[in-house]
């Protein structure tokens, strides 16, 4: 059990720019979060994927965002035209499948994105 | 208002006191209750996750559900100066699909 990995741990980059980040969760895990975190705030949802299906989207998720599962494995956040205050901790977390009642989301270390 | 609120501290206590830390919600919906510790740079441990109401302990850390008054608790005992950091309680509808998240409260436990 390798814990959720995210890359990159850091990300800079000048307004209107194009970002994409990447989630590892912990394998076996069928079920993949998207969090973001800004200062002094707890982690906000953004979406939920379980397996390759997004199976839930927050209001939070512009058209400027996407994000993709495509085998069930990894999972990818994009955001396009990159605004100021996009800038945030972005949070990845997953959890096992299954109707068992312990079933906590475990999240990896975050990328930070810093616009300029 | 939030569905979680969460008293941002900040609390500082000496080593080795009790720490309570204490959320609220409106939402009574909410089944799972689950406590997350953070640190600086890092993302969000867990610690506790509960399920309905009653109390959960393990090592120097108890969990306490009361949804009559839709209130959780985290007790710390014989607190450390690793124990400083940012706690987050979080709760769910259901064991899948996304948590809500209170702001934190940050601890620190001095020497």
């Amino acid at each position: 059990d390798t814990g959720v990995s995210q890359n990159p741990r850091h990300k800079i980059t000048k307004r209107g720019q194009n970002v994409t980040f990447r989630c590892d969760p912990i394998s076996e895990h069928n079920r993949l979060y998207w969090y973001r975190q800004t200062l002094g705030q707890g982690p906000e949802f953004l979406t939920y994927f379980q397996n390759e299906a997004q199976l839930e989207k927050s209001r939070l998720l512009s058209d400027r965002f996407s994000a993709e599962r495509p085998k069930g494995s990894f999972s990818t956040l994009e955001i396009q035209r990159t605004e100021q205050g996009d800038s945030a901790m972005y949070l990845c977390a997953s959890s096992r499948d299954g109707e068992q009642k312990n079933q906590p989301q475990h999240f990896g270390d975050g990328t930070r994105l810093s616009i300029l | 208002q939030k569905e979680v609120e969460q008293d941002p501290g900040p609390l500082s206590v000496p080593e080795g006191a009790i720490v309570s830390l204490n959320c609220t919600y409106s939402n009574s919906a909410f089944q799972y209750f689950m406590w997350y510790r953070q640190y600086s740079r890092k993302g969000p441990e867990l610690l506790m996750y509960t399920y309905s109401s009653g109390n959960k302990e393990d090592g120097r850390f108890t969990a306490q559900v009361d949804k009559s008054s839709k209130y959780i608790s985290l007790f710390i005992r014989d607190s450390q100066p690793s124990d400083s950091a940012t706690y987050l309680c979080a709760m769910s509808n259901t064991n899948a699909g996304k948590s809500t998240f209170g702001d934190g409260t940050t601890l620190t436990v001095k020497p």
